[in-house]
């Protein structure tokens, strides 16, 4: 079956640190990756998706970045951290053409001080 | 652009009450619509997935309906449970690709 790994669970940084958070999928191929991030009290926002390896769409310009270096795996990263970016940030996976359920990551609680 | 509405924003039921949750959505070039779970401070649970050629899904207590002309799907949960307390969340995947998401429905049951 499919699983979705994604760490750190929870992460403080400092302003103005690097960041990195990791997913990566287990179970199939070829899948959909997704970064979101939902802010206290709103919903989910879309940050970026891949349909493969090196393809990178972003959705709102934004301190963040995301890479996917192998077809499985998916990083967000910053260089310099900024306090907006506080949040929780969820990975998720669909199938190519989603035809089955989209599936979440447990999340990063991440909180920039 | 696509965007999803979800009403209520709130909801506060005594236990064992059927409910309906309502998401709309403005774009009807769809290829799914999925309702998810999300309880406090983690991620979020796939309950039912409906294809854009279905008219419902059942899965135990739950069915959802999808109206796609209309722009409009439903949750109803059957015999509510206080474990059915979290925040309900729909979302649409259609031609961009990407997963469009409601910003959800806070459900409290009453013991």
């Amino acid at each position: 079956s499919q699983t979705i790994h994604q760490w750190p669970a929870t992460l403080v940084q400092p302003v103005g640190s690097p960041l990195s958070l990791e997913c990566t999928v287990e179970g199939t191929s070829n899948p959909n990756l997704y970064w979101y991030r939902q802010a206290a009290g709103r919903g989910l926002q879309l940050l970026f998706y891949s349909v493969g390896i090196g393809q990178i769409s972003s959705e709102v310009p934004q301190n963040l970045s995301a890479s996917r270096p192998q077809d499985r795996q998916f990083i967000l990263s910053s260089k310099k951290l900024l306090l907006s970016d506080s949040g929780f940030y969820l990975c998720a996976w669909g199938s190519l053409w989603m035809n089955t359920e989209a599936f979440f990551g447990q999340g990063t609680r991440l909180t920039v001080v | 652009k696509q965007e999803v509405t979800q009403i209520p924003a709130a909801l506060s039921v005594p236990e064992g009450e059927n409910l309906v949750l309502n998401c709309s959505f403005t774009d009807s070039a769809i290829y799914n619509l999925q309702w998810f779970r999300q309880d406090p401070g983690k991620g979020l649970t796939s309950l039912l997935l409906i294809q854009s050629s279905q008219r419902e899904q059942t899965s135990g207590r739950l069915n959802a309906s999808l109206d796609k002309s209309s722009g409009r799907s439903t949750l109803y949960i059957a015999a509510s449970q206080p474990g059915d307390s979290a925040t309900y969340l729909c979302a649409v995947f259609g031609s961009a690709r990407q997963l469009t998401f409601g910003s959800g429905t806070q459900l409290t049951v009453l013991p």
